[in-house]
């Protein structure tokens, strides 16, 4: 069965900390993974998505992710927080079969303290 | 450039009636989802439209259907409302349906309240 997991429901960090956002996946074959972003009563944003290739990827917004495959994991990163990044963060992954359907995790709310 | 758009952008109903819902995709993206997102909880696939053929259904009733137009906007419809379909119904459109290489931008969606 495909899934994705968020461990955790928030985190905290100071503003200038590096922040680490968990995600773990589970799907047979080769995973397509993505990063969004919520901002209250907003649709999602698109952060950044690892398809092949390098392990570390970059995206918006100087956020990275890093792909760890015997892991399965895919964890959000930034090197220092602004309290602007507080918001709602989602992981997902694409099912197979070619549907266009989006996986998600349940979310992570990011706070970011001044 | 226009990102997806909406409408409308909150909707009150009450239990028994019926909902559409619309979208209009980035201009040059032919496929179109529809999730439902629930408080607290991620979105969840509904539909995937492209080139107006129904490529994949999510664990959703027959009350749940939609239709994607020549000019791929789409049309999301929900008979006989529930007091469990409140929720944001978000849109996401995308170049096409290869989900490789196609990330999938989302509207800013639809906050349904079923009373």
């Amino acid at each position: 069965a495909q899934s994705v997991a968020q461990p955790e429901d928030q985190v905290n960090v100071a503003e200038g900390n590096p922040l680490t956002v968990k995600c773990t996946y589970s799907v047979s074959g080769n995973p397509y993974l993505f990063w969004y972003v919520q901002y209250p009563n907003r649709g999602l944003q698109f952060l950044l998505k690892y398809i092949t290739g390098d392990n570390l990827v970059k995206g918006s917004y100087g956020f990275e992710a890093e792909f760890n495959k015997s892991q399965t994991s895919f964890h959000l990163k930034k090197p220092s927080a602004l309290v602007s990044d507080s918001a709602l963060y989602f992981c997902a992954l694409y099912g197979t079969g070619n549907t266009g359907k989006l996986i998600f995790g349940q979310g992570t709310t990011l706070q970011v303290k001044p | 450039d226009a990102g997806v758009t909406q409408s409308p952008t909150h909707l009150i109903k009450t239990r028994g009636q019926h909902v559409t819902l619309r979208c209009s995709p980035i201009s040059g993206h032919k496929s179109v989802s529809w999730y439902q997102q629930v408080l607290g909880q991620g979105p969840q696939f509904i539909f995937q439209y492209y080139e107006k053929e129904e490529r994949g259904r999510g664990n959703f009733p027959d009350r749940f259907s939609a239709r994607q137009f020549p000019n791929y906007s789409s049309e999301l419809n929900v008979n006989a409302l529930l007091l469990g379909d409140s929720a944001l119904y978000l849109c996401a459109s995308s170049l096409n349906s290869n989900p490789s290489y196609n990330e999938q931008f989302f509207g800013p969606g639809t906050r349904l309240t079923v009373l």
